[in-house]
C-alpha cells in the first residue's frame, strides 16, 4: 500500500474551515484515499473515502487532485469537538488483504 | 445501530498470565479486524478476518497471539504469557463486504481494550 505524508500537527480557529493535507505520490490506480480521526481515549472513527471524485458527506469533504497524488479533508466548520489526531491512507482494502496501515497522522487542535 | 463492542474495556494482569479480549462486530459485517495501538504510537495491524477465509495474521508479533472468529461473528484476541511489552490498547473494526474491483467498504472501529501488564 502507497505511504502517505501529512503534517505533525496543525491549528484552526473555531468555526472557520479546516484543511488537512495529505501527500499520497506512489499511489496505484486501485487504492482508495481514507480519512479516519481519533479523539483521545476513542477508537478511530471513519470521515469519507474517495477513488477519484471529489467527495463529501455530513462530516466533511474530500477533495483529491487529478493525478489523485495528494488530497484534502476539509471540515467546513470546525468545533472544539473536531480536535483529534486525523490519519489519511491509502489503501486496496481487497478481499484478502484488508488491512489499514496507520502512520502518525495529523493533530488538530481547533481553538475557541 | 450498534456499533463495533469490546469487552473488557480496561484489564490489568500480572506478567506470564494469560488474557483474552472479546469483539462483537457490527451485525452481517463479514470482515473483522484487530489493531493494537501502544502508548504514543500509532495502530499496529495483528489480524484480518475475512468470512470463511484463512485468515491474514501477518502482523499477529508471536506465537503468544492467537485470534478465532467463531459462527463468522464474536471474535476472541488471545495473549499468552503476557509481557510487559504488551501493554497497549486493543482495537477491533468490522467492514461489509464490497463488491467489485477493490471493495470499498470502511472499517468501524470499537474504542478498545486497555490492556496493562504489570
Amino acid at each position: 500500500d502507497a505511504k502517505t505524508t501529512q503534517p505533525t500537527s496543525m491549528d484552526c480557529a473555531e468555526g472557520r474551515a479546516a484543511n488537512l493535507p495529505c501527500n499520497h505520490s506512489t499511489i496505484s490506480g486501485n487504492e482508495y484515499v481514507y480519512w479516519y480521526r481519533q479523539i483521545h481515549s476513542q477508537g478511530p472513527q471513519y470521515i469519507i473515502h474517495g477513488l477519484k471524485n471529489n467527495e463529501t458527506n455530513e462530516m466533511a469533504s474530500l477533495i483529491i487532485t487529478e493525478d489523485r497524488k495528494s488530497s484534502t479533508l476539509i471540515l467546513p466548520h470546525a468545533t472544539l469537538r473536531d480536535t483529534a489526531v486525523y490519519y489519511c491512507i491509502v489503501s486496496r482494502v481487497t478481499s484478502n488483504t484488508g488491512k489499514l496501515i496507520f502512520g502518525q497522522g495529523t493533530t488538530l487542535q481547533v481553538k475557541p | 445501530g450498534a456499533g463495533v463492542s469490546q469487552s473488557p474495556s480496561n484489564k490489568v494482569t500480572e506478567k506470564g498470565k494469560d488474557v483474552e479480549l472479546r469483539c462483537d462486530p457490527i451485525s452481517g459485517h463479514t470482515a473483522l479486524y484487530w489493531y493494537r495501538q501502544s502508548l504514543g504510537q500509532g495502530l499496529e495491524f495483528l489480524i484480518y478476518f475475512q468470512g470463511n477465509s484463512a485468515p491474514d495474521k501477518s502482523g499477529l508479533p508471536s506465537d503468544r497471539f492467537s485470534a478465532e472468529r467463531t459462527g463468522g461473528s464474536v471474535s476472541t484476541l488471545t495473549i499468552q504469557r503476557t509481557q510487559q511489552e504488551d501493554s497497549a490498547v486493543y482495537l477491533c473494526a468490522s467492514s461489509g463486504t464490497g463488491g467489485g474491483y477493490g471493495g470499498n467498504q470502511p472499517q468501524h472501529f470499537g474504542d478498545g481494550t486497555r490492556l496493562s501488564i504489570l
